[in-house]
């Protein structure tokens, strides 16, 4: 059983166009994150949510939205896109706190065009 | 600023060789350092998990360890195997944010 899943795995789109990601986590895990990975492979934070609670947003375009319709669930909305939101998109879980293994799920690639 | 650096970029080795990684943080004040790998085109596998109250830790060939007085971790792996090539990335949950923030990685190249 898979226990952070994203939909889809690929996603190529044109610029100006609204597009979601979603992402379950199975391991009844409180927290979960989103993290963006460049073309420089080098991976940072976007958003951290804690029982469907918004607790980071890391100086993001409000152009993406995050929502969680149950702590299971964080899924990623993408308004007008741009070239530059080119990248992996990963969706990760953890228990509460500060001390806990997170774990990642298997990445999402837009490539808008 | 709290930052994580991992050095060097890519290192290739030939199978059978013990190999360490290294991983630097700016801030000591740490409450856990976390190891991944990353194959190509795919997610990241958690390795180790080691706590701020921690010096190491084991699974199997590999070993983790931490020094947080010098904001320093190391990824020990023995007995390279071709199967071990992919990316390493180290990422620290810094005191009072919680998120990991990720080095850039290295590259593991182990040749047959």
């Amino acid at each position: 059983d898979t226990a952070v899943s994203q939909t889809p795995k690929y996603l190529v789109t044109q610029m100006g166009n609204d597009k979601s990601i979603k992402c379950e986590q199975n391991l009844g895990h409180d927290t979960m994150y989103w993290y963006k990975q460049d073309s420089k492979k080098f991976l940072k934070i976007m958003f951290s949510y804690n029982n469907k609670e918004l607790i980071i947003n890391e100086t993001v375009p409000n152009r993406f939205s995050p929502k969680s319709p149950d702590k299971a669930h964080l899924n990623l909305h993408i308004n007008s896109l741009e070239l530059g939101d080119s990248a992996v998109y990963f969706c990760a879980s953890s228990r509460q706190g500060t001390g806990y293994e997170q774990y990642f799920g298997p990445g999402t690639r837009l490539t808008v065009t | 600023k709290q930052e994580v650096t991992q050095i060097p970029a890519a290192l290739s080795v030939p199978e059978g060789e013990n190999l360490v990684l290294n991983c630097s943080f700016t801030d000591s004040a740490i409450y856990n350092l976390q190891w991944f790998r990353q194959d190509p085109g795919k997610g990241l596998t958690s390795l180790l998990l080691i706590q701020s109250s921690q010096r190491e830790q084991t699974s199997g060939r590999l070993n983790a360890s931490l020094d947080k007085s010098s904001g320093r971790s190391t990824l020990y792996i023995a007995a390279s195997q071709p199967g071990d090539s992919a990316t390493y990335l180290c990422a620290v949950t810094f005191q009072g944010a919680q998120k990991l923030v990720f080095g850039q990685g290295t590259r593991l190249t182990i040749n047959p």
